[in-house]
């Protein structure tokens, strides 16, 4: 079957870094993406990754692994607006969206 | 500026009840789509669209039904054999962007509760 895994709390402190990893088992793969998501609000865009690497956008950094069904988001110099949950999604060989149940991500004082 | 505007934000329902919720977008984007959002589950899709006058059953429609007599506009009603309707929905429309793949826009949600 199709899954995602992703830790479903974690906790970081104010200026900090956190990563925030994912796997994903699908039928295909034509990507990864991550959302994020303020509680009782819609999700939002952050990144996509198709191919291996790490792409960086300003705080946020997204990895992926194909080989290993691997992807981390990175986030740096945390802020109090980053506390939200972070979605990982996976896309399947037939562009249908697999998503995490999202890792709600605390930021402390 | 441009967006997708759900109706209403908080909706009451009494059992055996058919309710509608309302998704408009302006964003001149052809698909559109209908999740459900359950504490500690993924989002998971009950219907989409991908061109006026065609929808597809998603991984849970059992319940509900939809319909798409304009571009911009995608409701959901959720009727009386839906059995556990108590939710958070979600509407959303792609853009096609990045390699065919759809980047998918928002609303804000449309949160039910059954009374």
């Amino acid at each position: 079957g199709q899954n995602i895994d992703q830790p479903t709390e974690m906790t970081a402190t104010e200026g900090a870094i956190v990563q925030i990893n994912c796997t994903y088992q699908t039928s295909g793969f034509n990507g990864l993406f991550w959302y994020q998501q303020h509680a009782g609000e819609a999700p939002t865009f952050l990144s996509y990754n198709v191919l291996d690497g790490l792409e960086e956008k300003g705080r946020f950094s997204s990895f992926l692994s194909r080989s290993k069904g691997y992807s981390y988001l990175l986030l740096k110099e945390l802020q109090m607006k980053d506390s939200a949950s972070y979605l990982c999604v996976s896309m399947d060989s037939n562009y249908q969206l697999i998503w995490g149940a999202g890792t709600k991500l605390i930021i402390k004082p | 500026d441009g967006g997708i505007t759900q109706s209403p934000k908080y909706l009451f329902r009494k059992e055996g009840q058919n309710v509608t919720l309302s998704c408009e977008q302006n964003l001149n984007h052809d698909a559109m789509y209908w999740y459900r959002q359950d504490p500690g589950q993924g989002l998971r899709l009950i219907y989409y669209s991908q061109i006026v006058n065609d929808f597809q059953k998603g991984d849970i429609a059992e319940g509900y039904s939809v319909s798409r007599e304009k571009k911009e506009s995608f409701p959901l009603t959720v009727t009386s054999a839906q059995k556990n309707p108590t939710a958070f929905y979600l509407c959303a429309s792609g853009n096609g962007a990045i390699s065919g793949a759809n980047v998918l826009t928002f609303g804000a949600g449309s949160r039910l509760t059954v009374l």
